[in-house]
């Protein structure tokens, strides 16, 4: 079955660049689209954008300035890089497959990865 | 945006109660409303697609309904595992986006 997995720096510098990976095994990257999802602690869902495998992008008006996305066919991968970090950006970062086929429903996740902004 | 409003914020139940969640939308969305478990420390998990689609391997006691701007999640006969947050989510359009969540809690 498909399982996604995230990757990437839990600590990241105020001002500096968040990165973060997720590869997604046991099924193809193609025909779906791929979103990220961040979650502060204690509080709800925000979804931050997503891509398809065409390298086209949807990004939350929120987030747009700082964020891009990009996607790896070769190596079942797909990214995340979020800009101008602050506290704010502190989180749990899911990533998701989004499912045309089930209404557009996110129904796959990765398990999520804690992304702390300080000094 | 689509602004999505759940209610109750929170709610305290008994094993066997049947629970009821509610997600407005501030716009028609037809059906495109999903409903999510969370578990602290774990993933959201996808309940109901399609504002009424159950999905596959969830126990048929979790229901949905409702199309346009009103949905509905029923959860027939509380079991202790069914102690989570549940979210609603609209994909009609971008920036995708959920609800504030629902804490059922044990009374």
């Amino acid at each position: 079955q498909v399982q996604l997995q995230e990757s990437g720096p839990g600590l990241v510098k105020p001002s500096e660049t968040l990165s973060l990976t997720c590869t997604v095994s046991g099924g193809s990257i193609t025909s779906y689209y791929w979103s990220w999802v961040r979650q502060p602690a204690g509080k709800g869902l925000e979804w931050i954008g997503r891509i398809y495998i065409s390298g086209s992008t949807n990004y939350n008006p929120s987030l747009k300035s700082r964020v891009t996305m990009s996607v790896d066919m070769s190596k079942n991968q797909f990214s995340l890089k979020l800009s101008s970090v602050t506290a704010a950006d502190t989180a749990v970062y899911y990533c998701a497959r989004e499912d045309s086929g089930s209404g557009r429903a996110f129904d796959i996740w990765g398990q999520g990865t804690m992304v702390t902004v300080s000094s | 945006d689509i602004q999505m409003t759940q209610s109750p914020s929170s709610l305290s139940a008994s094993v066997g109660d049947r629970v009821t969640i509610t997600c407005r939308a501030s716009q028609s969305i037809s059906s495109y409303l999903s409903w999510y478990q969370q578990k602290p420390g774990k993933a959201p998990k996808l309940l109901i697609y399609a504002a009424s689609s159950l999905q596959s391997g969830v126990p048929s006691r979790f229901s949905g309904s409702g199309s346009g701007t009103d949905f509905t999640l029923i959860i027939n006969s509380l079991q202790p595992e069914d102690f989570a947050t549940y979210y609603c989510q609209q994909s009609y359009s971008t920036p995708r986006t959920f609800g504030q969540g629902t804490k059922v809690e044990i009374k």
